[in-house]
Parts: C-alpha cells; structure tokens; sequence
C-alpha cells in the first residue's frame, strides 16, 4: 500500500539536544511538507519543498531544518534554537500539480510526538 | 498573510443534535477549501470545495462554499459519539512555479458528542 511513514511516534528530547523525524512516501509525490500542532491549534507550516534538492521555509521555520535529497524523504531536524519543541509534528505530501482532484492528492502521516524533557 | 477563522473553537452537543461549524478565510490566490476531521493522529479529509454555492454531502455531514463571503459551513446531522473530534478548515493556494506552497489550517472547532 503506497503512503506516508512517520518514525518515530513518540520522541523525547533532553535540552539542547538535536533531533530528526522522519519522513518517507512511496506515493511518487513531488511535494512534501512538515506541519506543526500545538494543543487548541491548527498545523502551521514549517518547511516544504516541491521538488528534490529545493525547499521553502513556511510560517513558523525558526529553529527547524530540512533536507530534500531523494524524492521519497523529508527529515526534519529540531535544533537546539527551537525553544519550545513540544508538539506534534505531520508530515504530508501531494502529487497532482494539474487538474483538480479530490483533496489534490494531500496524504499525512501518522504524526510524530515530540516532548522535551 | 493567509488567514483561516474557525467558530466556533469548541463545542458540546447532545447525540442526536445537528451541528453547524464555521471557517471564514482571507487568503491570495484561492483555489480550494478543505474539511478535515482528526481523532488525535493525522487529519482524515472530508470535503474539498472550489465552486461556490454547490454542496458536498456524505452521509450525515455536508459542506458548502460561500465566495462572495469567504466563508464555508459543515453541517453534521444526527450527531453520534464517533463524530467527537476536532475539525478543521484549510485553504490551499494556486500553485504556480516557486510560488507559496500548502495549506493554511484554521484552528479547529474541537466537537464534543455526549451521549
């Protein structure tokens, strides 16, 4: 079955520490993003790249950093200047740039739990 | 700067009760907006609308465009349990080459059934 595999669900963070979520589809997808959710919000967007080798800062990309080396993987990295990491993290991709198709082809993953201990 | 207003941000309902959940938008670009429902890991989809006036239907939910008001409804009929989640609204850009990319998500309608 083709989708979206996040790894790990839970992670735990010691201060200053760097860590990386993972982030692989087997969807052909060009676009990949990472969101992040807070309790009582929305996702915001932190990074996203639409084709390998390029990506795009969102709305909230301090502290965060991505790579975009094969089509199928798009790690996130949480640095130590990200002061408040605690969250859930979701990555999604897309595949259909052209004509309209129900939900444009947008697929998650199944999220990543990170707290800071 | 995309905007998505969801209302109202939380909501406790009897079984049985109907529902309406809002989402007004400002955004560069429209080109579609989508429904989401999430049960604590990742949002499934719902609704996708594009076309003003013309309503999307499943089952007991339904959903529909208003342009001119940059805004959508989601009904939910003969509420259950099962529809105990958060729901959320997003817009999503015309893409064009290097131009923004992704969706911009409301903050959720957090929707509780009791029953």
């Amino acid at each position: 079955d083709g989708g979206i595999t996040q790894s790990p669900k839970y992670l735990f963070r010691k201060e200053g520490q760097n860590v990386t979520l993972s982030c692989e589809q087997n969807l052909n997808h060009d676009a990949m993003y990472w969101y992040r959710q807070d309790p009582g919000q929305g996702l915001r967007l932190i990074y996203y790249s639409q084709i390998v080798n390029d990506f795009q800062k969102g709305d909230i990309a301090e502290g965060y950093s991505v790579s975009r080396e094969k089509k199928e993987s798009f790690p996130l990295t949480v640095t130590s200047a990200q002061k408040n990491p605690t969250a859930f993290y979701l990555c999604a991709s897309r595949g259909d740039r052209g004509p309209i198709t129900a939900n444009y082809g947008y697929t998650f993953g199944s999220g990543t739990r990170l707290t800071v201990v | 700067e995309d905007k998505v207003v969801q209302s109202p941000l939380s909501l406790v309902v009897h079984e049985g009760d109907t529902v309406t959940l809002n989402c007004s938008y400002e955004v560069t670009n429209f080109r579609s907006l989508l429904w989401y429902k999430q049960e604590k890991k990742a949002p499934t989809f719902l609704f996708m609308l594009t076309s003003s006036g013309i309503e999307k239907k499943s089952g007991r939910l339904s959903s529909i465009l208003d342009k001119k008001e940059l805004s959508s409804i989601l009904n939910i009929t003969a509420t259950q349990t099962g529809d105990s989640a958060i729901y959320l609204c997003a817009v999503s850009p015309m893409y064009s080459g290097g131009g923004a990319d992704g969706l911009t998500f409301g903050k959720g309608t957090h929707l509780i059934i009791q029953p």
